[in-house]
């Protein structure tokens, strides 16, 4: 069975500061798709990457950073000089290509970052 | 734009009551989930589908139905309203196998429940 643990609850940074949002995985296919989702104040779910599990490839989007380790199963997020705007729940997921093909997502539980002026 | 609407977006109901949550979706999508949020839990499915008459059942299906009569909508009832079924749902589609991003869920704004 495939699971998402985002043991990060809350964190709470300064403005400016780095901060990695952690993201471990289980499943037993060698074929699934990492996401990562960032829901704002407002509400929404806003998504923000999708990464293959055969593409390991570190990614870079601005002040947003991804690092995947099969290795380790992590997915990890960072944040470089965070701003106050990045303040949002944060939700790592995984979808396992199964037999068929399987495109629903399972969620981790979210961490929350606030980021203090 | 292309879209996926959800209403009612805020209801307060009476427990035992039936709810019926719409979401409406223009993408053309072929996949379509609902969700739903509670703090300490994440996101969790409800229910699923695949297709036009398509459905599946998720991690916590049990009081919630689904039916899939057309692409665009995928209504979803609580045939007799739980207190336990206060909570947020949301609506999320996705193109479908064999399209570029296929399993990339879009979310509709949400739907907050209140069961009294």
């Amino acid at each position: 069975a495939q699971k998402v643990t985002q043991a990060q609850t809350e964190i709470s940074v300064v403005e400016k500061e780095d901060v990695t949002l952690d993201c471990v995985y289980e499943t037993r296919d060698t074929t699934y798709y990492l996401f990562w989702y960032k829901q704002p104040p407002s509400g929404e779910l806003v998504f923000l990457i999708r990464r293959n599990s055969f593409d390991e490839q570190n990614e870079i989007s601005g002040r947003y950073s991804w690092n995947f380790q099969k290795s380790t199963s992590s997915f990890n997020f960072t944040i470089t000089a965070s701003q106050v705007v990045d303040s949002a729940v944060y939700f790592c997921a995984l979808s396992e290509e199964g037999q068929g093909g399987s495109e629903k997502l399972v969620f981790g539980k979210g961490t929350k970052l606030t980021v203090n002026p | 734009d292309a879209e996926i609407t959800q209403s009612p977006r805020h209801k307060i109901t009476e427990t035992g009551r039936q709810v019926t949550l719409a979401c409406h979706q223009t993408w053309n999508h072929n996949n379509m989930f609902w969700y739903r949020q509670d703090l300490g839990h994440g996101l969790r499915l409800i229910h699923y589908s695949y297709g036009v008459h398509d459905t599946n059942k998720g991690e916590v299906s049990d009081g919630y139905s689904v039916s899939r009569s057309n692409t665009e909508d995928l209504p979803l009832t609580l045939e007799s309203a739980a207190s336990s079924q206060t909570s947020v749902y949301f609506c999320a589609s996705s193109p479908g196998l064999g399209v570029a991003g296929a399993n990339v869920l879009t979310f509709g704004a949400g739907s907050r429940l209140t069961v009294l």
